[in-house]
């Protein structure tokens, strides 16, 4: 079966702690990893891919075969990173829908 | 920067009428999709469209859904006589060589 997982609905961090968002999946092949934010009132876009290995606003995500995990980090959260995050895969093949995990929403305390 | 506009932001119907969520995507983009977000839940994958014809879609997606792009540039989806269970953000994707989304339409059936 094809799924997501996202274990935590909230996280919520003081300013400057580390972040992370847990993501695991299941999926029959190879993947393609993404991490997608949704702020407050606005569209979701995308953080973050795994074939790209950016680093985007200071976040970083490593695709682990092993563990099929997909978990987003960052080493200093700021206030403005609370949003909702969510995790999704799709298959290789261009064009593939994605498949969301429930979403996490991070909320980063002054 | 070209942005997927979905109209209305916000729609309200009595259950068993007809309504059509519209979708601009941007120009260079080949495949189309609609998702779901039930309050509370994740986002759910619906159809994808390419080259005018429904690629994929999903167990929700059933007759009372159609999807259509009549003229190259809108994007429809229509349900034909809407329930209670139907009221949700919908949102609409268009893709290159990543998904894009729109702001969605809140849709709530009464």
């Amino acid at each position: 079966a094809q799924r997501v997982t996202q274990p935590e609905k909230l996280l919520s961090v003081f300013k400057g702690a580390p972040v992370e968002l847990k993501c695991n999946y299941s999926y029959s092949g190879s993947p393609e990893l993404f991490w997608y934010v949704q702020y407050s009132r606005q569209r979701l876009q995308l953080l973050l891919r795994h074939i790209s290995r950016e680093s985007i606003k200071g976040f970083t995500a490593d695709l682990n075969k092993g563990e099929t995990s997909f978990h987003l980090k960052k080493p200093f959260a700021q206030e403005e990173d609370s949003a909702m995050y969510y995790c999704a895969l799709s298959g290789y093949n261009q064009g593939g829908k994605l498949i969301f995990g429930q979403g996490t929403e991070l909320s980063v305390k002054p | 920067e070209p942005e997927v506009t979905q109209t209305p932001s916000h729609q309200v119907t009595q259950m068993g009428q007809e309504v059509i969520l519209r979708c601009v995507p941007i120009s260079n983009h080949l495949y189309f999709y609609w998702y779901r977000q039930i309050l509370g839940q994740k986002v759910e994958f619906l159809v994808s469209f390419y080259n005018n014809e429904i690629s994929e879609k999903s167990e929700i997606f059933d007759d009372q859904f159609s999807v259509e792009r009549p003229d190259g540039s809108n994007f429809t989806l229509k349900i034909r006589s809407t329930k209670l269970e139907d009221s949700a953000m919908y949102f609409c994707a268009g893709q290159k060589t990543e998904a894009f989304f729109g702001q969605g339409t809140r849709l709530t059936v009464v």
